[in-house]
């Protein structure tokens, strides 16, 4: 079993949509939880971070944790074109970040 | 612009054959870790180096290795290669040893290897 699940998509919404994106991991020691973005050709970067269980807003953004289900979640309101992108979970375990596999998104106009 | 870098960007290479990818991390930036990202095993983490000094190692081949210079960049060496070596190859850098959540960690724009 892989430590962190993601499933691959790919997903293609319209534009305005809310998009959610979602992970699951195994291991309840887990604490630390990411979301980065990875646009074609260019290197993952990091969008929000949380630590606890509950939501985190920035922006259009809200992450969300729901560590007694082992579930991360990532929301995006009225998506934007701009938004298509890989986007990939990652939690801190001992001494590297476990990443799942990414979601491609594909936002259209 | 993460201010990380890495060179090349591309390298076209035959089986057997050895490469060395390099990285320059973000001014100040102490850890360097190298990731392997390809299409069906997604961003798998290689190795971390702090300050010098190797700190993790992940799903690394012994026929990969990789070091930490003074001047705080870092060289990913691959030898023997393999067709199934083909991935893009990822620099990330952060300031500090990175145990804590809050070190986060900025991506290099890659260098895609294919092996012929």
């Amino acid at each position: 079993q892989k430590e962190v699940e993601q499933d691959p998509g790919p997903l293609s919404v319209p534009e305005g949509a809310i998009v959610s994106l979602n992970c699951t991991y195994s291991n309840s020691a887990f604490q630390y939880f990411m979301w980065y973005r990875q646009y074609s050709r260019k290197g993952p970067e990091l969008l929000m971070y949380t630590y606890s269980s509950g939501n985190k807003e920035d922006g259009r953004f809200t992450a969300q944790v729901d560590k007694s289900s082992k579930y991360i979640s990532l929301f995006i309101r009225d998506s934007q074109p701009s938004d298509s992108a890989t986007y990939l979970c990652a939690i801190q375990g001992a001494q590297k970040l476990v990443f799942g596999q990414g979601t491609r998104l594909t936002i259209n106009p | 612009d993460s201010g990380v870098t890495q060179t090349p960007k591309h390298l076209i290479t035959a089986t057997g054959q050895r490469v060395t990818l390099r990285c320059s991390p973000r001014s100040g930036d102490l850890s360097v870790y190298w990731y392997q990202q390809s299409l069906d095993q997604g961003l798998q983490f290689l190795i971390h180096y702090y300050n010098g000094e190797e700190r993790a190692k992940g799903n690394i081949l012994e026929r990969f290795s990789a070091q930490q210079f003074p001047d705080l960049h870092s060289e990913l060496n691959l030898s023997s290669l393999e067709l199934g070596d083909s991935a893009l190859y990822f620099c990330a850098s952060s300031v500090a040893s990175g145990q804590r959540s809050t070190d986060t960690q900025y991506f290099g724009p890659g260098t895609r290897l294919t092996v012929l």
